[in-house]
C-alpha cells in the first residue's frame, strides 16, 4: 500500500539556520502531497500542499516542491524561528480514499 | 468559526468501562475521519467516512465503533476500553474526499485507560 517515510527527529537548530526535512512516499498514480504542523498542545494545522508534479508550496516562509522523478516533497526554510519548533508531518491521499501520514519530524529550534 | 470541536479534552477511564469521543463541525464537510497518536507511531486512521450514513475502516479499527447520522457529527465509541487504547485522539474533516482538500483538526481527547 501506499507509505510515506520522513526523517527521524529531533533535529535541533540555531534560529536563522538552513532547515530541510526528508519526505520520500510509495504511491500508486501521483497523489496530492501535504505538509502539516503541530504546535505543542494543538491538532495539526495545513502548512502548504502540492497537487501535481513540479508544483511547489509554499507558506510562512516554508516550501517544498513535488518531484515526481525521485517520490520526494522534502520541506525547507532558508532562516528557522524560535517560533518555528513544532512537530511536522507530511502525507498524501491514497486511492482509497484515506490520507498516509508520516511518522513526524520534532523541530528543535534554539535561540 | 468553531471549525472542528471535541470532546471531552481529557478523560481517564478504568479497563473495561466504554466511552463516546464526540466530533463536530459546522463547516458543512462531507469527509471525516478519526486518528489516534502515539509517541514514534505519527497518526493511524482508526475510521473514516465520506458521507453521511457511510463509514469504513482505517488502519486500527479494532476495539472502536463509529457512525455518521448527520453531517456535521462523527462519534467515536469505545466499547470495552482497554489500557492499549491510552493516546491522543483526533477528529478531523475535509470538504470532500476529493485528494486536493486538506484536513481541518480538532484539538484532541487525551484519554489514559488504567
Amino acid at each position: 500500500g501506499d507509505s510515506v517515510t520522513q526523517m527521524e527527529g529531533p533535529v535541533t537548530l540555531s534560529e536563522e539556520a538552513f532547515l530541510t526535512i526528508n519526505c520520500t512516499y510509495t504511491a500508486t498514480g501521483y497523489p496530492s502531497l501535504f505538509w502539516y504542523v503541530q504546535y505543542p498542545g494543538e491538532g495539526l494545522q495545513l502548512l502548504l500542499k502540492a497537487t501535481k508534479a513540479d508544483d511547489k508550496g509554499s507558506n510562512k516562509g516554508f516550501e517544498a516542491t513535488y518531484r515526481k522523478e525521485t517520490t520526494s516533497f522534502h520541506l525547507e526554510k532558508g532562516s528557522v524561528q524560535v517560533s518555528d519548533s513544532a512537530v511536522y508531518f507530511c502525507a498524501l491521499w491514497d486511492r482509497d480514499d484515506k490520507i498516509i501520514f508520516g511518522k513526524g519530524t520534532r523541530l528543535h529550534i534554539l535561540p | 468559526n468553531a471549525g472542528v470541536t471535541q470532546t471531552p479534552k481529557f478523560q481517564v477511564l478504568k479497563t473495561g468501562q466504554s466511552m463516546t469521543l464526540q466530533c463536530a463541525q459546522d463547516m458543512n464537510h462531507e469527509y471525516m475521519s478519526w486518528y489516534r497518536q502515539d509517541p514514534g507511531m505519527g497518526l493511524r486512521l482508526i475510521h473514516y467516512s465520506v458521507g453521511a450514513g457511510i463509514t469504513d475502516q482505517g488502519e486500527v479499527p479494532n476495539g472502536y465503533n463509529v457512525s455518521r447520522s448527520t453531517t456535521e457529527d462523527f462519534p467515536l465509541r469505545l466499547l470495552s476500553a482497554a489500557p492499549s487504547q491510552t493516546s491522543v485522539y483526533f477528529c478531523a474533516s475535509s470538504y470532500s474526499r476529493m485528494s486536493n482538500q486538506p484536513q481541518h483538526f480538532g484539538d484532541g481527547t487525551r484519554l489514559s485507560i488504567l
